[in-house]
């Protein structure tokens, strides 16, 4: 069965810090492997996905995530963090071949000025 | 380019009523998925739908149907609310096929409260 963990409730950086998010994964075959943003009163709104290739992929307002194979992890980074980064983030994976996306708990990131 | 319209927004209702939850997209996609968000729990599958006149049930099906008599239209019902059925609903919807990798796209949600 999939899963996705997202250690981490919430995570505080200073603004202009480099932040991580966290999450690792396990399915039975190869994963399909997101990360979504969710703003207050809002749905999820895409940033990135690792499908297949270079394990680097860079995404929408800056946002990069590394896929590790060996150790089942897809984090989430941003090398300069500012206070409009601050919301909930969510990792999601979908075993290939399988209907179903699967997501993290979610994790809470506050930008501090 | 409205993408996906959840209806309505916001809805209060009594324990023991019913009540239909409407999501509609107009990217032509395939599946069509229906999430609750609870605190701490992050979004749990309820039931979703790999296409018209299709349903199958996902992680917390129980206490909710579901309806998928249009490609466009995913309908999420509680026949009889609970209390426990406060939730923020979400849907969702995406491509099938050699396009799966391709993201979700969600609705904004609607924010139920069962008294």
């Amino acid at each position: 069965a999939q899963s996705v963990a997202q250690p981490e409730d919430q995570v505080n950086v200073a603004e202009g810090n480099p932040l991580t998010v966290k999450c690792t994964y396990s399915v039975s075959g190869n994963p399909y492997l997101f990360w979504y943003v969710q703003y207050p009163n809002r749905g999820l709104q895409f940033l990135l996905k690792y499908i297949t290739g270079d394990n680097l992929v860079k995404g929408s307002y800056g946002f990069e995530a590394e896929f590790n194979k060996s150790q089942t992890s897809f984090h989430l980074k941003k090398p300069s963090a500012l206070v409009s980064d601050s919301a909930l983030y969510f990792c999601a994976v979908r075993d290939r071949g399988d209907d179903k996306i699967i997501f993290g708990k979610g994790t809470r990131l506050h930008i501090l000025p | 380019n409205a993408g996906v319209t959840q209806t309505p927004k916001f809805r209060v209702l009594k324990t023991g009523q019913s009540m239909t939850l409407l999501c509609a997209q107009d990217m032509n996609h395939e599946y069509m998925y229906w999430y609750r968000q609870d605190p701490g729990m992050g979004l749990r599958l309820i039931h979703y739908s790999v296409g018209e006149g299709t349903t199958a049930k996902g992680e917390v099906p129980d206490g909710y149907n579901v309806s998928r008599l249009k490609k466009q239209n995913f309908l999420l019902g509680l026949e009889s609310a609970a209390p426990s059925q406060t939730s923020v609903y979400f849907c969702a919807s995406s491509y099938s096929g050699a396009l799966s990798n391709q993201p979700q796209h969600f609705g904004d949600g609607t924010r139920l409260s069962i008294l």
